[in-house]
């Protein structure tokens, strides 16, 4: 079953937008992760938020978790028609080895 | 630095047959993994390797095997292919567990028929 659940499933945006995504958990976690995934390639690290942080920022990425709701929010500013790919949250439950992924949001930044 | 490297990048095999997928890595990563995914169904683990000379299931183990060779290579293997396991295959390193960022190869693309 899946632990991340990402929302919406697709966004397409104009450039210059923010583009927001949604990852929402079911149990409790050490740290959060967003991933990139550009068509036909693996998936690339963002950024990790650990369970006793509220928001973290990378660049034009903003990430903020609440685990009172057992979610997180992906939030790229300013956002380019290179942007486009796919968005994956995952989880790690209990600090082992086995991070779990969601479905992914995929976003369409129109030049 | 080439990262993670997987191969084959395609590959179709007939139901019943056998292949073993090949995955490296160059960054002196302890652990290891190899992940499917299906269209929205986001990555799933089929096993993991914590450390060199350990292989752990994950999610969807049922119908594959695997082999941690070295600190660099882990490989999966599929003993007799079936259409269910027709998807992409990512491996994946990392430095430690607990959440470390993950490090992932291009994929190979699996068909089978």
């Amino acid at each position: 079953s899946q632990q991340g659940e990402e929302d919406p499933q697709a966004l397409s945006i104009q450039e210059g937008e923010n583009a927001t995504m949604n990852c929402s958990y079911k149990t409790s976690i050490n740290n959060l992760q967003w991933y990139r995934q550009n068509s036909g390639r693996g998936l690339v690290h963002l950024i990790l938020i650990r369970s006793n942080e509220r928001e973290k920022h990378s660049g034009r990425l903003r990430v903020t978790l609440d685990t009172s709701k057992k979610s997180s929010s992906l939030l790229i500013t300013a956002s380019r028609a290179a942007d486009t790919a796919s968005y994956f949250c995952a989880t790690d439950v209990s600090g082992g080895f086995k991070t779990i992924f969601g479905a992914g949001t995929r976003l369409f930044v129109k030049a | 630095n080439a990262g993670v490297t997987q191969t084959p990048k395609f590959q179709v095999l007939k139901t019943g047959q056998s292949m073993t997928l090949q995955c490296a890595q160059d960054m002196n990563h302890n652990s290891m993994y190899w992940y499917r995914q299906d269209p929205g169904m986001g990555l799933r683990l089929i096993y993991y390797s914590a450390s060199e000379g350990t292989t752990d299931k994950g999610e969807v183990p049922n119908g594959y095997n695997v082999s941690r060779l070295n600190k660099r290579e882990f490989s999966l293997r599929l003993e007799s292919a079936a259409p269910s396991q027709t998807s992409v295959y990512f491996c994946a390193s990392s430095e430690g567990g607990g959440g470390s960022p993950l490090h992932f190869g291009n994929g190979t693309r699996l068909t089978v028929t």
